[in-house]
Order: structure tokens, then C-alpha cells, then sequence
């Protein structure tokens, strides 16, 4: 099956700092999918991302399908970006698809 | 606009118990159904999806089972728990008309004592 593996596994900033945060997939996918898990687990959803570059806010991600990879950059980061940070790939089979979940990017901003 | 539902949102359940978790989506129809889990650490796992009523795909054999009884409820259910099933369950629902982007409900936290 598919390998989705995420980069780096911990993260420690100090507010205002940049990060990128990277996922790597181990064969070409229909779909990408980066999400923001918060403390009370929820998974907010960032970008619906199969290819090309996406921004909103503070937030921007690329996917480059032929290389297998996409980039997730937080910018001037905040205490509230803490938590993980999940890059999911997308399998399109039978009218659906089923996501393949990296092991996420923990990131903690200090005050 | 679409809302999704979980519950109960905490459990504590002993080994050898039944389980019944409900997920419920309103706003949308026919939306494909999707059951994760978590386990300590990161990593989310899919268990099961649907694509419609009754139709029920299993993605990892183990100790659960889910049911479609309605277009927009899906249920998670064991006979039996195990220690093993603790975990963070999921429940996701996706549409054709979003390119089946997922969108995640807010989860239920069963611990198997």
C-alpha cells in the first residue's frame, strides 16, 4: 500500500517564527488532504490540495504530485498552531476515497 | 452547510461489554461514510466507509462491525470489547460534489478497562 511519511515528527518554535512542515508519498495519489488536529482532537481540515499551490491566511501548502511530495508552511506562527499537523493521501476506488494518514508533525509554539 | 455528529463523546466500557457508537451527518445526501480510529500516539487508521445504505467495506478484519441503517447514520459495534480497542474513533463523511474531500466529526474516546 501506500507510504505516507511526514517530516519533522516534533517541532518546537517560538512565536512569530516560519516552519515547513513536509510529507512525502510513496506513489502517485488522486487526492491530498492536510488537517490540523487541536487539543480536544478535533481534525479541522487546512488544504484539499491534489497538486499546485494553496494559501489562506497564515497558511500555505503545495503539492508537487509528480515528485510525491507537498509542503505545508506556517508563517509569523502563533500559540494556537500547536498540535498536529496530519498530511492524508487520497485513493480514489469504488466512488470514494479512502484517506492514508501520515504519522503527523507534533508542533508546539512557545509564547 | 453540513454538520457532522458523534456520540457519546467519552466511554468507558469493561473488556468482554458490548460497544455502539453513532455517527450522523445532516445538511447533505448519499454522502460516503468513513469510520477511523486512533490509537495512542498519531497515526489514523481507516476501519470501514460506505457509499450507500447497507453497503459496508472493511479495510482491517478485527473485533468491530458497522452498519449503514440510514442514508446519513453510521454505527460502529462489537459484540465483544477487547483491551485493544481503546482508542480515538472517527467518523468522516465525504460528497462527489467536493471532489470527496473528508470531513471529520469530533470523535468519541472509548477506553476498554
Amino acid at each position: 500500500g501506500i507510504q505516507v511519511e511526514q517530516s519533522p515528527p516534533d517541532l518546537i518554535l517560538q512565536e512569530g517564527a516560519n516552519s515547513t512542515l513536509r510529507c512525502n508519498f510513496s506513489d502517485s495519489v488522486n487526492n491530498l488532504q492536510w488537517f490540523h488536529q487541536n487539543p480536544w482532537g478535533q481534525l479541522i481540515n487546512l488544504f484539499y490540495i491534489p497538486s499546485g499551490t494553496k494559501q489562506n491566511g497564515r497558511l500555505s501548502a503545495t503539492t508537487v504530485a509528480t515528485e510525491r511530495y507537498s509542503l505545508l508552511y506556517i508563517s509569523s506562527s502563533q500559540t494556537t498552531d500547536s498540535g498536529v499537523y496530519f498530511c492524508a493521501v487520497g485513493h480514489y476506488g469504488g466512488a470514494t476515497n479512502k484517506l492514508i494518514f501520515g504519522t503527523g508533525t507534533l508542533l508546539a509554539v512557545q509564547p | 452547510s453540513q454538520t457532522i455528529h458523534q456520540w457519546p463523546a467519552t466511554l468507558v466500557q469493561p473488556v468482554g461489554s458490548p460497544l455502539s457508537l453513532e455517527c450522523t451527518v445532516e445538511g447533505t445526501s448519499n454522502p460516503n461514510l468513513y469510520w477511523y480510529r486512533q490509537a495512542a500516539g498519531r497515526g489514523l487508521q481507516l476501519l470501514f466507509y460506505s457509499v450507500g445504505i447497507g453497503q459496508i467495506s472493511s479495510e482491517v478484519p478485527q473485533n468491530l462491525s458497522a452498519s449503514r441503517p440510514q442514508d446519513r447514520q453510521f454505527i460502529l459495534s462489537s459484540k465483544k470489547l477487547l483491551l485493544s480497542d481503546s482508542g480515538f474513533y472517527l467518523c468522516a463523511w465525504s460528497i462527489r460534489d467536493r471532489g470527496y474531500e473528508q470531513y471529520f466529526g469530533p470523535g468519541t474516546r472509548l477506553t476498554v478497562t
